[in-house]
């Protein structure tokens, strides 16, 4: 299995503030890569696709970037709505696999 | 607007068969090079990818769970199940349904259902 390793596991952060989140693949992964938002009690939600795309409908403020096997989530600009959980995903080989989140918390 | 939605059995008992079903709206099984998935989150913890059925009906499980599996589709009724046998309190969980894109979004976990919480107890 590819292993997926997030940092850091949590943050603290305040509104306005810029966050980065790194991802790092355990092997060669090309752009592969995709990250998501969870918020608590709800499922995950697409923000970025093949490491640096914006899903429709996601705020510019939020960014990604990276190759093989690091990559990086970059959230310019904190907002309130922005506090939750963010996973990365390779999507390289059939399965699966997350990083195991990192939690952004309001300072 | 494509939408998910979990249904089944929210306690299991331990060595019995976990059922859940997806039904499909705004969308098709059956339509264009689509991949259904399961993935499942226990309280607290990350992500982990269970399988998937692909439009033509062929599967994909994670190895880890491979034994004990399966994942199926019905068009007539435009859904997608999940059966996953011997259960212990290690797979008490979130259980989501997904699709996953295809072409520049090949397995990129596009749309996810609201989620189900099973139970594994006695």
């Amino acid at each position: 299995d590819i292993q997926m390793t997030q940092s850091p596991s949590s943050l603290s952060a305040s509104v306005g503030d810029s966050v980065t989140i790194t991802c790092r693949a355990s092997e060669s992964i090309g752009t592969f890569l995709n990250w998501y938002q969870q918020k608590f009690g709800k499922a995950p939600q697409l923000l970025i696709y093949a490491a640096s795309n914006l899903q429709s409908g996601v705020p510019s403020r939020f960014s990604g970037s990276g190759s093989e096997t690091d990559f990086t989530l970059t959230i310019n600009g904190l907002q309130p709505e922005d506090f939750a959980t963010y996973y990365c995903q390779q999507s390289y080989v059939t399965l699966a696999t997350f990083g195991q989140g990192t939690k952004v918390e309001i300072k | 607007q494509l939408q998910l939605q979990e249904s089944g059995s929210r306690l299991v008992k331990p060595s019995h068969t976990l059922s859940l079903t997806c039904a499909v709206s705004g969308g098709s099984v059956s339509s264009g090079a689509y991949s259904w998935s399961w993935i499942r989150q226990p309280p607290g913890k990350g992500l982990e990818w269970i399988g998937y059925i692909y439009h033509s009906g062929s599967t994909y499980y994670n190895p880890s769970l491979k034994s004990r599996v399966t994942i199926s589709v019905d068009m007539s009724k435009n859904h997608f199940s999940l059966n996953l046998t011997s259960v212990t309190a290690a797979d008490t969980a979130v259980y989501y349904c997904a699709r996953e894109g295809y072409g520049d979004y090949d397995g990129v976990i596009e749309t996810w259902g609201q989620g189900t919480l099973v139970t594994v107890s006695s």
